[in-house]
Parts: C-alpha cells; sequence; structure tokens
C-alpha cells in the first residue's frame, strides 16, 4: 500500500520560503511522476507542477514558474516542493500527488496535505 | 491550456436520488478525464480515470461518460457518503487542470 506522508503545517512571513516534503512508503518515486497541487481556503484544486524523478524531468505551470522548485531524493523516496517571495495569496494547503507508471497525471495517491500560512 | 467548467457549482439532493454533473472542456481531450470526489479535510480521492473507467474499490452507483469536450458524472442512488465536493481532471496536456468543483449538499 503506497503512502504518502507530507512534513507539518507551516507558518511564514510573507517575502519568506517555504520548504515541503513528501515522503513515499511502500513504493518508489523512480518511474512514477510527483505532482503538487494546492488548494486555497474554501477554493478549488489548482496543479503547480511535476517531477518524474527516473528522467528528471520537471514541468511547472506558468504562472509559479520562477518562484516555485520541485525536487526528488531517490535514495530516501522523498520529493521536495519549495516556494519564494511568499504571500499572503500563497495561504493554501499543499499536496503531494503521485502519478500511475502509465499516467504521470493521474492522481491515485495523495499525501494528508501541508498548510502553508502566510502571514505578518 | 485548456479550461474545464462544471455545473453545476452547487447541488442540493436527497438520500437515493439520480444526479448527474457535468465537466465541458475549453477544446477537445479525447477521453483523458478523471473524476474525484473530496471531502471536507480530506485530500481529494480519485473515482473515475478516462472518461468511464471506476478505480478499484469505488461503487458502482458512479459512473463516468463522455469524449471530446463533454463530459458526465453519474451517482445513481445517492448515499450518506457521497454528499461531498466533486472535481474533473483533464490529464491531455500541461498544465493539467481542474473544474471549478461541485460541492453536492443533502437537501
Amino acid at each position: 500500500q503506497v503512502q504518502l506522508v507530507q512534513s507539518g503545517a507551516e507558518v511564514k512571513k510573507p517575502g519568506s520560503s517555504v520548504k515541503v516534503s513528501c515522503k513515499v512508503s511502500g513504493g518508489t518515486l523512480n518511474n512514477h511522476a510527483i505532482n503538487w497541487v494546492r488548494q486555497a481556503p474554501g477554493q478549488g484544486l489548482e496543479w503547480m507542477g511535476g517531477i518524474i524523478p527516473i528522467f528528471g524531468k520537471r514541468n511547472y505551470a506558468q504562472r509559479f514558474q520562477g518562484r516555485f522548485t520541485i525536487t526528488a531524493d531517490e535514495s530516501t523516496s522523498t520529493a521536495y516542493m519549495e516556494m519564494h517571495s511568499l504571500t499572503s495569496e500563497d495561504t493554501a494547503v499543499y499536496y503531494c500527488a503521485r502519478g500511475t507508471a502509465s499516467d504521470w497525471l493521474l492522481f491515485l495517491n495523495w499525501g494528508q496535505g501541508t498548510l502553508v500560512t502566510v502571514s505578518s | 491550456d485548456v479550461q474545464l467548467t462544471q455545473s453545476p457549482s452547487f447541488l442540493s439532493a436527497s438520500v437515493g436520488d439520480r444526479v448527474t454533473i457535468t465537466c465541458r472542456a475549453s477544446q477537445g481531450i479525447d477521453n483523458y478525464l478523471a473524476w474525484y470526489q473530496q471531502k471536507p479535510g480530506k485530500a481529494p480521492s480519485l473515482l473515475i480515470s478516462s472518461a468511464s473507467t471506476l478505480q478499484s474499490g469505488v461503487p458502482s452507483r458512479f459512473s463516468g461518460s463522455g469524449s471530446g469536450t463533454d463530459f458526465i458524472l453519474t451517482i445513481s442512488s445517492l448515499q450518506p457518503e457521497d454528499f461531498a465536493t466533486y472535481y474533473c481532471q483533464q490529464l491531455h496536456s500541461y498544465p493539467c487542470s481542474f473544474g471549478q468543483g461541485t460541492k453536492l449538499e443533502i437537501k
């Protein structure tokens, strides 16, 4: 049974950065994509980007390019997302989601979510 | 980018009702569409892939149909545990995108 376990809630100041981890247990990163999806309070789901570790390939949504980075450590089966220059609009729950082996954007497994609050 | 529009945004129904939720894509996406269910405070859960393929463990009262630009999620007989928010997602092209959601409430 594949499980994705994310790091805990964060409170950040505007202009700062945040790094959230996502550890995969019961499976590997290798030929699966790890994606990040966020959900602002009371809002819908927004895909931010993903990484396919076996190919070292990353895709980012245009609006996040430049201040959002996804990395992966295959030795620990852990993916990370880091966001810089935070504003109050980045307050959201951030989910990691693992794609299937055949479709990297089909999110069968999800982390529990990490609440990031940006406030002065 | 592909835009997805769900309707309705809110739906009030009773246990036992048959409900349908539609998802319209701004351009053709073949059958590269998935449906997710999300309950408050929880991560989304995959219900249907490839527009109509029910995921393992998902009750058969859920079904999906459609291809191209128009898709439908049907729940044949609502159960209490089905009251949640539903999202469609297109996997046809980057960036993948979600519909705005349909909140299904108890009447």
